[in-house]
């Protein structure tokens, strides 16, 4: 049984420009939660989906959006990044609408220069 | 806002001693409990978890303990390997916001050999 699958693992972009990142839920798994995870902070909650539809948002700024798809694979996308975007940036899945289950990928680290 | 935290930021112990990290909870709602190990460069793994009706839970190796009356949760890795080195976050789920997760900074653990 395939895991979290995010792509790309690793990302360097410059001050300004956007990027979206990649999430592939685990096959039947129709949660996908975002995380941004850097140095010192733990785990930051940045959104999750269900059945395509956004249900919760964290407290971050509107650069930050992202969608989920029908087969449930999602995206995020940061736009006009700045330096203190750098992160590691997870994603998690679950089938039910709860947390049991909640399996995470291994990330994608961006760095912003 | 809600939130969970840990008491101890790092922890140093001996390989065969046994560990205990320590969370505290603000959320009386929730009702959800789970620990995650994550090692260097992956994500977040799932260790054990706990629901609110339960005082205490065990694993392979791993013990949960749940006091709802000071709202703590403790995680007890018995007989501590160097593979066990690895930083650990407690996290909590609520019926009131079952689409959220709210992790805690998260504990270093490092074990001697």
């Amino acid at each position: 049984k395939a895991g979290v699958t995010q792509t790309p693992r690793y990302l360097i972009k410059t001050r300004g420009q956007q990027v979206t990142l990649s999430c592939s839920p685990i096959s039947g798994h129709r949660s996908v939660s975002w995380y941004q995870q850097t140095p010192g902070q733990g785990l930051q909650f940045l959104f999750e989906y269900f059945s395509e539809t956004q249900r919760n948002k964290g407290n971050f700024p509107g650069r930050f959006s992202g969608r989920q798809f029908s087969n449930s694979r999602s995206e995020m996308n940061v736009s006009t990044l700045e330096l203190g975007d750098s992160a590691l940036y997870l994603c998690a899945s679950s089938f039910l609408d709860r947390a049991e289950g909640y399996t995470f990928g291994s990330g994608t680290r961006l760095t912003v220069v | 806002g809600e939130s969970v935290g840990l008491h101890l930021p790092t922890l140093s112990v001996q390989e065969g001693d046994n560990s205990i990290i320590n969370c505290a909870y603000s959320n009386s709602a929730s009702d959800y409990f789970i620990w995650y190990k994550q090692e260097s460069g992956k994500g977040p793994q799932f260790i054990i978890d706990i629901r609110s009706n339960m005082d205490k839970r065990q694993g392979q190796r791993v013990t949960v303990l749940l006091n709802k009356t000071v709202k703590h949760l403790s995680l007890q890795i018995a007989a501590t390997q160097p593979g066990d080195s690895a930083v650990y976050f407690c996290a909590e789920n609520s019926k009131t916001s079952y689409d959220k997760v709210i992790f805690g900074p998260g504990t270093s653990l490092s074990v001697i050999p």
